[in-house]
């Protein structure tokens, strides 16, 4: 069966620090992954997306950039954290070529202060 | 600009009654309509999807309906649960390998005894 994980789970970070989160799929090949972020009290906003090593695409100008160095492993970056960039990060996974459900990890919780 | 509206207002439900929750939307053509639940502090857990093409989808206790000529769908638990607590997202998706989804903000389900 497939399985994501995403770490860690809780995270604080001064501003300007660098930040680096990591999610990995096992179980299928060659998914479609993404990046979102929950603000408090909002909605999920997906912030990359990718259909390939090394193929990105950014929904939203930011801080923030992902990578993709193996099939079924995504990135997301920092080189210096702001306050704004504090939320719930969620990493997901979907069928590449179907219009089918995605799966979320368990999320990281990032504090920038 | 494209808009998912989720009625943002807590839904509270006595035991055994339906719950109805609704996602309305505008300036979209959605492929397909996807619901979730998310627990707090937890990611999405995936429960049905609804095609343009169809009406009405059912799941054990669940029930979805996709209306695009009102650009609404409606999202029905029946005989619901305290265990059915949580909040529950609308999710829009375009046709594409990305297989993209736009989230709504989601509506917070309280079911009482």
């Amino acid at each position: 069966s497939q399985t994501i994980h995403q770490w860690p789970a809780t995270l604080v970070q001064p501003v300007g620090s660098p930040l680096s989160l990591e999610c990995t799929v096992e179980g299928t090949s060659n998914p479609n992954l993404y990046w979102y972020r929950q603000a408090a009290g909002r909605g999920l906003q997906l912030l990359f997306y990718s259909v390939g090593i090394g193929q990105i695409s950014s929904e939203v100008p930011q801080n923030l950039s992902a990578s993709r160095p193996q099939d079924r492993q995504f990135i997301l970056s920092s080189k210096k954290l702001l306050l704004s960039d504090s939320g719930f990060y969620l990493c997901a996974w979907s069928v590449r070529g179907v219009n089918t459900e995605a799966f979320f990890g368990q999320g990281t919780r990032l504090t920038v202060v | 600009s494209q808009k998912i509206e989720q009625n943002s207002e807590a839904l509270n439900i006595q035991e055994g009654k339906t719950a109805t929750l609704t996602c309305n939307y505008t300036n979209y053509s959605p492929a397909y309509l996807q619901w979730y639940r998310q627990d707090p502090g937890r990611g999405p857990v995936f429960l049905l999807l609804i095609r343009e093409n169809e009406k009405e989808k059912r799941k054990e206790r669940l029930k979805v309906t996709f209306d695009t000529t009102l650009k609404q769908s409606l999202f029905h638990i029946t005989a619901s649960q305290p265990a059915d607590s949580a909040t529950y997202l609308c999710a829009l998706g375009e046709t594409g390998t990305a297989s993209k989804l736009t989230f709504g903000t989601g509506t917070r389900l309280q079911v009482t005894l």
